[in-house]
């Protein structure tokens, strides 16, 4: 298994435009997570799906951002408009519920700078 | 709703030497605990769980861990530290639902 894949691994955007960032979970895995990892925050919860249907919501932190989960092999993430702030390295991962037992598998991760 | 703090930004320990990464966590009910690593430019590897059952438990990579209840603390440990040690160590916790919190990350450094 290839592991979880995200896209693109580094994104380079001007303030105000959209930025879409993609995940690819582990085959099988029916639970899926949006992490933020800055310096001063640490690793945050952005969003959680459960077999395509988002469960919490509460870490995403405003309007401009949004997740969708289509089917089981795909997920984006979604910053319309970006600001400078938004910058920080995004992960995915996925794991096979109950996740307590199986632990996360998280992808590479994908660096957004917005300038 | 849960929470996990890791005192030290920053440990430093010399190759050969036993290695301590310090967390504590708080939580409503029992807890559910974890340790992840962090390589450069790569995203975060399992390396042990405590669920339930003895309280010291065994990982990867020769890590284990000691869940201490009365203190809330589940320090993660290796008797012989490696040069490839040197990484981010993250601790996490659940309250037995889906959402596992982390904390903000201990630097490792091991020196040769």
């Amino acid at each position: 298994d290839a592991g979880v894949i995200q896209s693109p691994r580094h994104e380079v955007t001007e303030m105000g435009q959209e930025v879409t960032l993609r995940c690819k979970p582990i085959s099988g895995h029916n639970s899926l997570f949006w992490y933020r990892q800055t310096m001063m925050r640490g690793l945050e919860l952005l969003i959680y799906f459960n077999n395509n249907v988002p469960i919490d919501d509460s870490g995403m932190p405003e309007d401009r951002f949004s997740a969708k989960m289509p089917n089981a092999s795909f997920s984006t993430l979604k910053i319309q408009p970006s600001e400078p702030r938004d910058s920080a390295v995004y992960f995915c991962a996925s794991s096979l519920r109950p996740e307590l037992f199986y632990g996360y598998t998280f992808g590479s991760g994908t660096r957004l700078t917005v300038v | 709703a849960q929470s996990v703090a890791q005192p030290e930004d920053q440990v430093n320990v010399a190759e050969g030497n036993p290695l301590t990464v310090k967390c504590t966590y708080s939580v409503s009910g029992n807890p559910y605990l974890f340790w992840y690593v962090q390589y450069p430019n790569r995203g975060l590897q399992f390396l042990l769980k405590y669920i339930t059952g003895d309280n010291l438990v065994k990982g990867s990579y020769g890590f284990e861990a000691e869940f201490n209840k009365s203190q809330t603390s589940f320090h993660l440990k290796k008797p012989s530290a490696l040069v490839s040690d040197s990484a981010l160590y993250f601790c996490a916790v659940s309250e037995g639902d889906d959402k596992i919190i982390f904390g903000k990350g201990t630097r490792l450094h091991i020196l040769p």
